[in-house]
């Protein structure tokens, strides 16, 4: 079955970096578009960036553009977060997700790791 | 920007009735919506997708429906298991979720 496991969120300083990675196994991870997806404490769902199934042609939430890089190991069937400059208003749960059955549709998702940002 | 609207923002109903939840997106999205059930600690399930189409797995008494701007979830006859909150979402911008809780 379809597995996403997010790891190497935690507890960090504002301006520092923290890498998120995101294990998945159960399908051809090679051939699916990728996300990630964050949500702060008690509140909604906010998207975060994509990759595509060959990396390029990536995109980013205006509120991570220029600090957040996404990118994937296809052989490690492993996506990444590199999440620099952190904010305060970064902290949440970030999860990673497949969109199998088409652009944008995300349906496998990961548990999450928590990221908080504080000083 | 497309702004993806739900209402209302908690819906109280006795399990066993019927609940219908509503998504307004600010310009056309034609069926390109999605809903999603989510529970306290857990990640977010994809129900419907295409404005109208069950994912895999998911019981008949979830439908969906509209195009356009207006869309609803529908829920019929709940059970314990469906009191959650649910958001829709089209492309990249969620609604900002609705709370179903017991009456």
């Amino acid at each position: 079955q379809v597995q996403l496991v997010e790891s190497g969120g935690g507890v960090v300083q504002p301006g520092t970096s923290l890498r998120l990675s995101c294990a998945t196994s159960g399908f051809t991870f090679i051939t699916y578009a990728m996300h990630w997806v964050r949500q702060a404490p008690g509140k909604g769902l906010e998207w975060v960036a994509v990759i595509p199934y060959d990396g390029n042609d990536v995109d980013y939430a205006d509120s991570v553009k220029g600090r957040f890089a996404i990118s994937r190991d296809n052989p490690k069937n492993t996506l990444y977060l590199q999440m620099n400059s952190l904010r305060e208003e970064d902290t949440a749960v970030y999860f990673c997700a497949t969109d199998g059955i088409g652009p944008y549709y995300f349906d496998h998702w990961g548990q999450g790791t928590l990221v908080t940002v504080s000083s | 920007e497309i702004l993806m609207t739900q209402s209302p923002a908690t819906l109280s109903v006795s399990p066993g009735e019927r609940a219908t939840l509503s998504c307004r997106a600010s310009q056309s999205v034609r069926t390109n919506l999605a809903w999603y059930q989510q529970k306290p600690g857990q990640p977010p399930r994809l129900l419907i997708y295409g404005a109208s189409t069950r994912a895999s797995g998911v019981p008949a008494r979830f439908s969906g429906s509209g195009s356009g701007t207006e869309f609803t979830l529908a829920i019929s006859s709940l059970q314990s298991e469906d009191f959650a909150v649910y958001y829709c979402q089209h492309w990249r911008t969620f609604g900002q979720g609705t709370k179903l809780e017991i009456k």
